[in-house]
């Protein structure tokens, strides 16, 4: 049973337009969480996390907001731009097994279009 | 400074064969982690290191095996090949709290076919 979802796979934005990607857990130990971004042929780079501390995160563009009640994140991007293209993880963290590591969600492929 | 990168970026295997992935870092980071990319799935840890002369078991650890020799290094082997291990392989590394500020760097990928 997959403890990090995202339910919707793919998800197209005009440019200049906001785009929302929303990720739910199931694991109330997860305390630390980070969107990661993927390009087609390359590894996933770190874009933006937030302890389970706060609600908010800001960085540019880039918005993460935390919902421990219902178990639900989301990241905001505004404006969206074309190379905000690519697919997005979002991943979760605390009360591992496994030392220090993240559980990864399925990823969103976000698509802006010009 | 390359940060993370793997060797080869490609190979295709026939089923019982073996090979070794090779992941680099120059970052002078502790951790290391394997992981594998299914589609339809986020990735998924198989091995991880925390330090030189240790590794640890993750989520999906059959089937591979791992060293860490070296800091800079971390080596997967697959002995015998099957094509359920056909996946893209993620290497990354990271300083070793994975808690505030740090955050785990990725290599570009192995993409492993077993026919």
């Amino acid at each position: 049973d997959q403890q990090v979802k995202q339910n919707s796979p793919s998800l197209s934005v005009q440019e200049g337009r906001i785009s929302i990607l929303n990720c739910d857990y199931t694991n109330s130990m997860f305390d630390y969480f980070l969107w990661y971004k993927k390009y087609p042929a390359e590894g996933p780079t770190f874009l933006i996390s937030i302890s389970s501390i706060k609600d908010k995160n800001e960085d540019g563009r880039f918005t993460v907001f935390l919902n421990k009640s219902a178990k639900h994140l989301s990241l905001h991007i505004v404006p969206s731009q074309p190379g905000d293209s690519a697919v997005y993880f979002c991943a979760a963290s605390g009360g591992s097994n496994y030392g220090q590591n993240f559980v990864f969600g399925p990823g969103t492929r976000l698509s802006v279009l010009p | 400074n390359a940060g993370v990168t793997q060797t080869p970026k490609f190979r295709v295997l026939k089923t019982g064969q073996s090979m070794t992935l090779l992941c680099a870092q120059d970052m002078n980071h502790e951790y290391m982690y394997w992981y594998r990319q299914d589609p339809g799935m986020g990735l998924r840890l198989i091995h991880y290191s925390v330090g030189e002369g240790t590794t640890a078991k993750g989520e999906v650890p059959d089937g591979y095996n791992v060293s860490r020799l070296k800091k800079q290094n971390f080596l997967l082997g697959l002995e015998s090949a099957a094509p359920s291990q056909t996946s893209v392989y993620f290497c990354a590394s990271s300083y070793g709290t994975l808690r505030s500020t740090d955050t785990q760097y990725f290599g570009p990928g192995t993409r492993l076919t077993v026919l």
